[in-house]
């Protein structure tokens, strides 16, 4: 059961290059999202697709992008990386919203800019 | 604008022992939800419980419960009989209603580290 899936587990990029986080669920989940954690702290919202089709902005979408590719894969993009992007970074899905159900998160894709 | 609150940055507790951990929200909105996440030091998140805000009932998993009191806006998670196991970094977070009127977001506390101790 692959549930929610991450690539890649662990990056490394240079201040001012760019990159794609890939996440793809089998859950036939409706709703995605990408978040960050810093150390001490809790997940913040980057950016969420309610439905295929449609991406808004979360609590901190400064220098990100994301598309929803199709109703499995979201990716997040960093166009010009800064260490202040320096974070773990999270995917997760659920069913629709509006559903109890809870989120589901991937393992996280540990991202370090130097 | 809603928030989530968990004033305990680090707990112990004896193995076989209970123990209680503390969250406390805020939002204006009738309508929300309320779970618990486990984020072990392997770091990926398990969710534990959830507690919708016009459940009558006390959400139970398990060794898991929520002691929810409504009017003080606390949602504490309860886990009995520690183990080992349960050594980890608890968050608890709020799903807010979206401007679209569904329930999109997760607001997260900045959680508490559990230590089980043998």
């Amino acid at each position: 059961n692959a549930g929610v899936t991450q690539t890649p587990k662990f990056q490394v990029l240079k201040t001012g290059q760019s990159m794609t986080l890939q996440c793809a669920q089998d859950m036939n989940h409706n709703s995605m999202y990408w978040y960050r954690q810093d150390p001490g702290m809790g997940l913040r919202l980057i950016y969420y697709s309610a439905s295929e089709g449609t991406t808004d902005k979360g609590e901190v979408p400064n220098g990100y992008n994301v598309s929803r590719l199709n109703k499995r894969e979201f990716s997040l993009r960093l166009e010009s990386a800064a260490p202040s992007q320096t974070s773990v970074y999270f995917c997760a899905s659920s069913e629709s919203p509006g559903s109890p159900q809870p989120q589901h998160f991937g393992d996280g894709t540990r991202l370090s800019i130097l | 604008a809603q928030k989530i609150t968990q004033t305990q940055p680090g707990m112990f507790v004896q193995e076989k022992e209970a123990v209680t951990l503390d969250c406390t929200y805020d939002t204006s909105d009738p309508s929300y939800g309320l779970f618990w996440y486990k984020q072990p030091s392997s770091g990926e998140m398990i969710f534990l419980i959830y507690q919708g805000s016009y459940d009558q009932q006390n959400a139970t998993e398990g060794r898991y419960s929520l002691n929810f009191q409504k009017a003080r806006k606390s949602a504490n998670l309860v886990i009995s009989a520690s183990q080992l196991g349960d050594s980890a970094m608890y968050f608890c977070a709020m799903r807010e209603p979206s401007f679209s009127g569904g329930y999109n977001k997760l607001i997260f506390g900045a959680g508490t580290r559990l230590a089980v101790h043998p």
